[in-house]
């Protein structure tokens, strides 16, 4: 079955203990985002990659890290998170770019203390 | 910059009532704009999309025109269901003069609740 996975689905954690979202894809797609859902505020996007090894910011990257050693996995890394971190997370991926469809996966819910 | 501003929520009908959600946009270039629907309790799944002018989009008896004079997508359905009830998101992405794209620029969404 094609999808996007997140892990873990639901995080509670304290102020500055590292912590990694893991995020993986089993369509081949090359392009790969994180989105954080806050109330009022929609869907913002936090980095994007459009392949291997080429990875860049989206509109709020601060206090966030990402990797793509994969083509289908793009870990979200909280170096030091905070409590205006937490939030719903969303990972989601597309064949080439954000014209095609997106998939998302189905949502981190992160608490941090 | 390019973005989105949909209708405040939320929505509520009740069943078989019709359905406006409007979407205005700003963009430079040339957006597809799209609308992303979101259950309860799950990631968001595309609705539809328009990639030009005076393009409709359709599905699952929604629809939406691209209207590039009034820069609107707006979302329609003729009689709405109970499992209808979710967050309707729209968004663009702009590919530019020539370039490639890399963001989907997401409006705010708007609850809609259906109720029998």
């Amino acid at each position: 079955e094609a999808q996007v996975t997140q892990n873990p689905r639901y995080l509670i954690t304290v102020t500055g203990k590292k912590l990694t979202v893991t995020c993986s894809q089993n369509m081949n797609h090359e392009y790969m985002s994180w989105y954080r859902q806050d109330p009022g505020l929609g869907l913002r996007q936090i980095y994007y990659s459009m392949n291997v090894e080429v990875t860049d910011k989206g509109d709020v990257p601060e206090g966030y890290k990402v990797s793509r050693k994969e083509k289908r996995n793009f870990p979200l890394i909280l170096e030091s998170p905070s409590p205006n971190q937490t939030s719903l997370y969303f990972c989601a991926s597309s064949l080439r770019d954000p014209l095609d469809t997106q998939y998302f996966g189905p949502g981190t819910r992160l608490t941090v203390l | 910059g390019n973005s989105v501003t949909q209708m405040e929520g939320p929505v509520t009908l009740s069943e078989e009532a019709f359905l406006t959600i409007n979407c205005t946009y700003t963009a430079t270039g040339y957006p597809s704009l799209f609308w992303y629907v979101q259950y309860p309790g799950e990631g968001l799944q595309l609705l539809l999309k328009a990639t030009k002018a005076d393009d409709k989009g359709s599905n699952k008896g929604f629809e939406a025109t691209y209207r590039k004079e009034t820069t609107s997508f707006h979302l329609e359905k003729g009689s709405v269901q109970v499992s209808d009830s979710a967050v309707y998101f729209c968004a663009l992405s702009d590919r530019g003069y020539g370039g490639a794209t890399n963001k989907l620029i997401f409006g705010t969404g708007t609850l809609l609740a259906v109720q029998p």
